[in-house]
């Protein structure tokens, strides 16, 4: 166990639903990272909160938002689903930002569009 | 943009033998951090070993140890005495030190399979 918790840890849902999924970080850690993974791709950045601002943006689509809760846990909301959105979504938190020993990662959120 | 490349899509080795992953990335930063994490088939990435690039020591974590070098902006990934557990693919990944604004950048990955 890694410490970040992510639920549910698979999801199936049709085309043009919306979904959110949790992730609660390391104890002590302030800073949250969502990862999208696509098959057989490396982790795309999405998004960066540090203490419950947005710090980063990646290439993270319109359709997708996020927020991180004062209690530091973080949400991402992926609305009007693509089949193409299907994907491994990964949490990841480290203490500080640009903390630079590495992430902690969940274990993924497995999503599934039909 | 840093960007990191993986040109092995995949590789294998036996059981007990030593693999090399090679890893190149491009920066414009004399000072930075560089990464191998593992991700085996129960989907957990897992941090494999760290570098700074300001350190010339190249850093070891029991079997795996890391060829770093600099001037070539390469940073490959070296397994001995390789374990069935080994399977798994494996993201170099590079971070600015300034980090607030540049997470982690991840290469495409290897695809590493331990043969018996």
């Amino acid at each position: 166990d890694s410490g970040v918790t992510q639920t549910p840890k698979h999801l199936i849902t049709a085309t043009g639903q919306r979904v959110t999924l949790r992730c609660s970080p390391r104890s002590g850690d302030l800073s949250v990272y969502w990862y999208q993974q696509s098959l057989d791709q490396g982790l795309q950045f999405l998004i960066q909160y540090y203490n419950g601002e947005e710090r980063a943006k990646g290439n993270i689509l319109e359709r997708f938002s996020a927020q991180q809760f004062p209690d530091l846990h973080s949400e991402l909301n992926l609305s009007s689903l693509e089949l193409g959105d299907s994907a491994l979504y990964f949490c990841a938190s480290s203490v500080a930002v640009g903390q630079n020993y590495g992430y902690t990662f969940g274990s993924g959120t497995r999503l599934t569009v039909v | 943009a840093q960007t990191v490349t993986q040109s092995q899509p995949e590789m294998s080795v036996q059981e007990a033998e030593t693999v090399t992953l090679s890893c190149t990335y491009d920066t414009s930063e004399s000072n930075y951090y560089l990464f191998w994490y593992k991700q085996p088939p129960s989907r957990q990435m897992i941090l494999v070993i760290r570098q700074e690039a300001y350190k010339q020591q190249n850093a070891t974590e029991n079997r795996f140890s890391v060829n770093f070098q600099k001037a070539a902006k390469s940073f490959s990934l070296k397994i001995s005495d390789s374990q069935l557990g080994d399977t798994a693919m494996y993201f170099c990944a590079f971070m600015s030190p300034r980090g607030g604004n540049t997470p982690l950048v991840f290469g495409k990955g290897t695809r590493l399979s331990v043969i018996a």
